[in-house]
């Protein structure tokens, strides 16, 4: 069965110190994605990054990256030079092999906040 | 920069009443899921839908879910007679075709039910 797990339920930071947000995943598919999405107070649900299981490079975005560790089964999130605006929750899912297959599994999420 | 809307964003209801959330895909997407989110609990697939029909749904989508796109850019979610557990943050998101990634999700229409 497909799994995600992330095992921090909370973070304190230091602003613009570099964040790592853990995330391990479970599955049999031979394809597979594995997206970042961050939630504010407010609700909204905003897109980070996405990585393809078959992509040859770890995806960036800005000050975001994915640490994809595809023999561990892990693929943490680094928010370099964190902000204030950062403080958010964080949620790591997973979509299946199919094209259409973006039921998604998702993480429990890990609540971040930026002291400064 | 495009983004998927949502309306309303809060909508408080009776039990047993019908409810529609509304959004607004990007337009060049071809693929429209729903989620939802319990307070405090994990985001849940609800149902996809393609080529104007469903191509997934989840066990919580039941008789009462019903979805459709009427005029080629609404995408609404109807509840036919909401229940107390109905309560959650609904979101709307699409993508392109092609398994690229990027699922783009709405600000959420918040549903309560009383």
């Amino acid at each position: 069965a497909q799994k995600i797990t992330q095992t921090q339920p909370g973070m304190f930071v230091q602003e613009k110190e570099a964040v790592t947000l853990d995330c391990t995943y479970d599955t049999s598919d031979p394809s597979y994605g594995l997206f970042w999405y961050k939630q504010p107070s407010s609700g909204e649900m905003i897109f980070l990054i996405y990585q393809g299981s078959y992509d040859q490079q770890n995806a960036t975005e800005g000050r975001y990256s994915l640490n994809f560790q595809k023999a561990r089964k892990s693929a943490n999130l680094v928010i370099s030079a964190s902000q204030l605006g950062d403080s958010a929750m964080y949620f790591c899912a997973m979509r299946g092999s199919r094209d259409s297959n973006y039921q998604l599994i998702w993480g429990a999420g890990t609540k971040l906040i930026i002291k400064p | 920069e495009p983004e998927v809307t949502q309306t309303p964003s809060h909508q408080v209801t009776q039990m047993g009443q019908e409810v529609i959330l509304r959004c607004v895909p990007i337009s060049n997407h071809l693929y429209f899921y729903w989620y939802r989110q319990i307070l405090g609990q994990k985001v849940e697939f609800l149902v996809s839908f393609y080529n104007n029909e469903i191509s997934e749904k989840s066990e919580i989508f039941d008789d009462q879910f019903s979805v459709e796109r009427p005029d080629g850019s609404n995408f609404t979610l109807k509840i036919r007679s909401t229940k107390l557990e109905d309560s959650a943050m609904y979101f709307c998101a699409s993508r392109v075709q092609g398994a690229s990634g990027e699922l783009f999700f709405g600000e959420g229409s918040r549903l309560t039910v009383l």
